[in-house]
């Protein structure tokens, strides 16, 4: 089957713009997870769902990033007013259950703000 | 809260050389320990991981030993080729109820012909 989308895989945005950040998961996994890798990096945590609900989101660095999985499926990563430190490449994962079960990562999007 | 460190940063071998890497781990709570593979630009991939019940695991050329005492674990890749050549990541799950993962630093493994 298909493996988890990421859409953008690229973004260019000005400084104080807003953008958002799209991520398929795999059909059927119940957890979404959300990193963020600065450039030579490990991935770091932002923030995790359990289908619709957003039951951590100790790693978001600001009240500027927002995420949300309204329908348990598909989720959205926004930024506001994005500052040049916002650029990494943010990295979606699925999982089966709530685990401890393998997360399968989307190719990113490799956010740029200058 | 848990933390994981990585080394080496980089590791250079000649193809058909085994490879180690180590890492080390904080919370005696973690129990699952997963390695991923990241070539430049594309997404990490999964190549093996272990959980806290068994203290090593062998698919093919590449192997997992895990030392829940001492809280360290280290991946082994024999007979080096090169595609091997990548990053890889090791990882220990942050065990609060909900399974986020917890990421080392990297290796850059360099393998030549």
């Amino acid at each position: 089957g298909a493996g988890v989308s990421q859409s953008p895989r690229y973004k260019v945005a000005k400084r104080g713009q807003d953008v958002a950040l799209r991520c398929d998961p795999i059909s059927g996994h119940v957890s979404l997870f959300w990193y963020q890798q600065a450039l030579g990096q490990g991935p770091e945590f932002l923030t995790y769902f359990q289908n619709e609900a957003q039951l951590d989101k100790s790693g978001l660095p600001s009240d500027r990033f927002f995420a949300e999985r309204p329908e348990g499926s598909v989720s959205t990563l926004k930024i506001q007013r994005t500052q040049q430190e916002d650029s990494a490449v943010y990295l979606c994962a699925s999982s089966y259950g709530d685990g401890p079960y393998e997360q399968y990562f989307g190719p990113g999007t490799r956010l740029t703000v200058t | 809260g848990e933390n994981v460190e990585q080394h080496p940063s980089t590791l250079s071998v000649q193809e058909g050389d085994s490879a180690v890497i180590k890492c080390t781990y904080s919370d005696s709570a973690s129990n699952y320990f997963p390695w991923y593979k990241q070539e430049l630009g594309k997404r990490p991939q999964l190549i093996i991981d272990i959980r806290s019940n068994v203290g090593e695991k062998k698919d093919q050329r590449i192997a997992v030993t895990l030392n829940k005492t001492a809280k360290h674990f280290s991946l082994h890749i024999t007979e080096t080729q090169p595609e091997d050549s990548a990053v890889y990541f090791c990882a220990a799950n942050a065990n609060t109820g909900f399974q986020k993962l917890v990421f080392g630093t990297g290796t850059r493994l360099l393998v030549s012909p």
